[in-house]
């Protein structure tokens, strides 16, 4: 029972354009999401989070976009620059589950020169 | 600047063998958690501490897998005994015990079974 879906692998972008990368949850009591960052032979790294009390949140050039209804979220990176290839978890929690995280399967991300 | 610490890196074992984890959460973080990285797949929960109790070793197989932090601070995983299945990034995380707060990972320990 997959409660955080990642459905893309992978994505590939060109230097300087916008990368999207995006997640879909089922579980209506997710009160809080996260996205992290992960390059290989290392933990994830906190990026940005956004609370279901709001519908985005910016962070630089980040920007975390939480569309409640539709039970998806989705993370724009602009302008995307080639440090930003590696692996990003979405991850969600709830109060009711005592803020267990729980992860997507991971998009890996390559930024093109 | 504060980060989790795990130990080790990286670790080879022989199937059937016992192998122990250990993890340094951030001074302060009361909430600890162990999560499993499959290559190719996202963290799974293995066992969540809030101090020294744990609230959630629902994933946990406790038939080889057991998690302690006696007192409240550092933490051990093991797995007793060692699987092929088992090979895996073993990732240790800590947080604030507020609600709504990120929470910061080691670095992993790569696990392989042989």
């Amino acid at each position: 029972d997959q409660q955080v879906k990642q459905n893309s692998p992978s994505l590939s972008v060109q230097e300087g354009r916008i990368s999207i990368l995006n997640c879909d949850y089922t579980n209506s009591m997710f009160d809080y999401f996260l996205w992290y960052k992960k390059y290989p032979a290392e933990g994830p790294t906190f990026l940005i989070s956004i609370s279901s009390i709001k519908d985005k949140n910016e962070d630089g050039r980040f920007t975390v976009f939480l569309n409640k209804s539709a039970k998806h979220l989705s993370l724009h990176i602009v302008p995307s620059q080639p440090g930003d290839s590696a692996v990003y978890f979405c991850a969600a929690s709830a109060l009711q589950g005592a803020q267990k995280l729980v992860f997507g399967q991971g998009t890996r991300l390559t930024i093109n020169p | 600047e504060a980060e989790v610490a795990q130990s080790p890196r990286y670790k080879i074992t022989e199937k059937s063998q016992a192998v122990a984890f250990w993890c340094d959460p951030i001074s302060g973080h009361a909430t600890l958690y162990w999560y499993r990285q499959i290559l190719g797949q996202g963290p799974e929960l293995l066992v969540q501490f809030q101090d020294e109790s744990v609230v959630d070793d629902s994933q946990l197989p406790k038939d080889r897998f057991s998690a302690e932090r006696l007192k409240g601070v550092d933490s051990t995983l093991k797995i007793q005994p060692a699987e092929l299945g088992d090979s895996a990034m073993y990732l240790c995380a800590s947080s604030w015990q507020e609600l709504n707060t990120e929470a910061f990972f080691g670095q992993g320990t790569r696990l392989t079974v042989v």
